[in-house]
């Protein structure tokens, strides 16, 4: 349940769409988090979805889930300079009452 | 209104020194967190507690000790502080324990640097 995994940087255009894309490694991850952590700042939740699930969205996020390959997605649409942050997946294990944060993913959105 | 505070916001200290950080929450949740992160961002928890009970200590050196005086503070005291702990640590808090539907709220963090 330690291995989450994400690429470190995007960089995209401002009005792009961004998809920024996280790996796990354990099947008995309950639920699947997305965080975003502006500079200097605590994180905050963005949008979350449960293991049983395969899409969620929410305004101009879509949460992708492929449980067969333990892929998770978080598409922004319109993307803002706004955006432009660290952005965590997490995972929990029902469990054994543990929870996950990838290493983080840190998005740069150009003008 | 803060919904969880911590203090100080930046502690730089010697080599050898302990120091502590505190934590509040006015949400009235149940479960509090220290995170850990590092230069490169990276976000390690620490410790969490679930009605002042410890229910995840992770791999953390034993100068670390958490203190959970009642369900809206979890204190961090740090004994013999080294060059490697200077990091950024964040509490949070939620309403469910980790293996649930687990909104957590952080705090602004406390940068510390040890010289």
């Amino acid at each position: 349940g330690e291995d989450v995994e994400q690429s470190l940087f995007l960089s995209v255009r401002e009005g792009d769409s961004s998809v920024i894309n996280c790996t796990y490694t354990d099947s008995s991850s309950t639920y699947l988090y997305w965080y975003k952590q502006e500079p200097g700042a605590g994180l905050q939740l963005l949008t979350y979805i449960f293991s049983n699930m395969d899409m969620k969205q929410d305004q101009r996020l879509t949460v992708l889930l492929n449980k067969k390959d333990k892929h998770l997605s978080l598409r922004i649409a319109d993307t803002q300079t706004g955006d432009s942050a660290i952005y965590f997946c997490a995972e929990s294990e029902y469990n054994f009452n543990k929870f996950y944060f990838g290493s983080g993913t840190k998005l740069n959105v150009k003008p | 209104d803060t919904a969880v505070s911590q203090t100080p916001k930046y502690l730089v200290t010697q080599m050898g020194n302990d120091k502590s950080i505190k934590c509040e929450q006015n949400l009235g949740h149940d479960t509090m967190y220290w995170y850990k992160q590092d230069s490169k961002k990276f976000l390690k928890i620490m410790f969490s507690y679930n009605n002042k009970e410890l229910i995840i200590n992770e791999t953390v050196p034993n100068r670390f000790s958490p203190k959970s005086p009642d369900k809206a503070h979890l204190n961090l005291h740090i004994n013999s502080l080294e060059l490697g702990d200077s990091a950024v640590y964040f509490c949070a808090s939620s309403q469910e324990p980790p293996a649930g539907n687990n909104e957590q709220f952080f705090g602004p963090g406390t940068r510390l640097t040890v010289l």
